[in-house]
């Protein structure tokens, strides 16, 4: 089967850097993607990982390393607005119609 | 553009009552779609998926169902509602092929009282 680990939760105080790692187990892979999710709202896309190394969004990077079956969200300039749930996931490796999600790391930003 | 609706926003139901949950998708054509259940707090637990019209897949067993009665619109239901059935129900879409970014409906907050 497929699983994702990550820390259910994450302090950090405003301006500073975060990281959020993740690692999985999966008999294939096709990816890593990263999802924030506001109180009350609905999960956002933030980013994918297909190969190797950082890929830079603005504040937001994420990394992947395939041969130690890990990555993580690198969140900087940390913003109030910031606090949220943030989910990595992968696609399942039986046809990549279904998207398998960690169980969330909840940040909190701290003025 | 690709918008996702969902409705009602929120609903509360007495235990033993039906439910039907309604999406719809706009701006694409054959999308995957997926319903998903949230726990206060927790992850995101994939109930059904469906590649085509017609064409459901359930993932846990449960006294929900979905049915896909046309391309862009998915539909959950249930002939009896459990206290257990209570959490948040979010509707998504992704691409066919090769895509993997899941798109997400706004949600449904069901309290099952």
């Amino acid at each position: 089967g497929q699983s994702l680990e990550q820390p259910s939760e994450v302090t950090a105080v405003e301006g500073a850097i975060v990281q959020i790692n993740c690692t999985y187990q999966t008999s294939g892979f096709y990816g890593l993607s990263w999802y924030q999710q506001h109180d009350g709202g609905a999960p956002t896309f933030l980013s994918y990982n297909a190969l190797d190394g950082l890929e830079e969004t603005g504040r937001f990077s994420s990394f992947l390393s395939r041969s130690d079956s890990y990555g993580y969200l690198l969140l900087q300039e940390l913003q109030m607005k910031d606090s949220a749930s943030y989910f990595c996931a992968v696609r399942d490796t039986t046809g990549g119609f279904k998207t398998i999600f960690g169980a969330g790391t909840r940040l909190f930003v701290k003025a | 553009s690709q918008t996702i609706h969902q409705w009602p926003a929120t609903l509360v139901q007495p235990v033993g009552s039906p439910l039907s949950l309604e999406c719809t998708v706009e701006g694409t054509s054959n999308p995957n779609l997926y319903w998903y259940r949230q726990a206060a707090g927790r992850g995101l637990q994939l109930l059904f998926y469906s590649v085509g019209i017609g064409q459901i897949s359930s993932e846990v067993p449960q006294n929900l169902s979905a049915s896909r009665p046309q391309d862009r619109q998915f539909i959950l239901s249930s002939k009896k509602l459990l206290l257990s059935d209570s959490g948040f129900y979010l509707c998504a879409w992704k691409g066919q092929g090769s895509s993997y970014e899941q798109y997400f409906g706004p949600g449904t907050r069901l309290t099952v009282t």
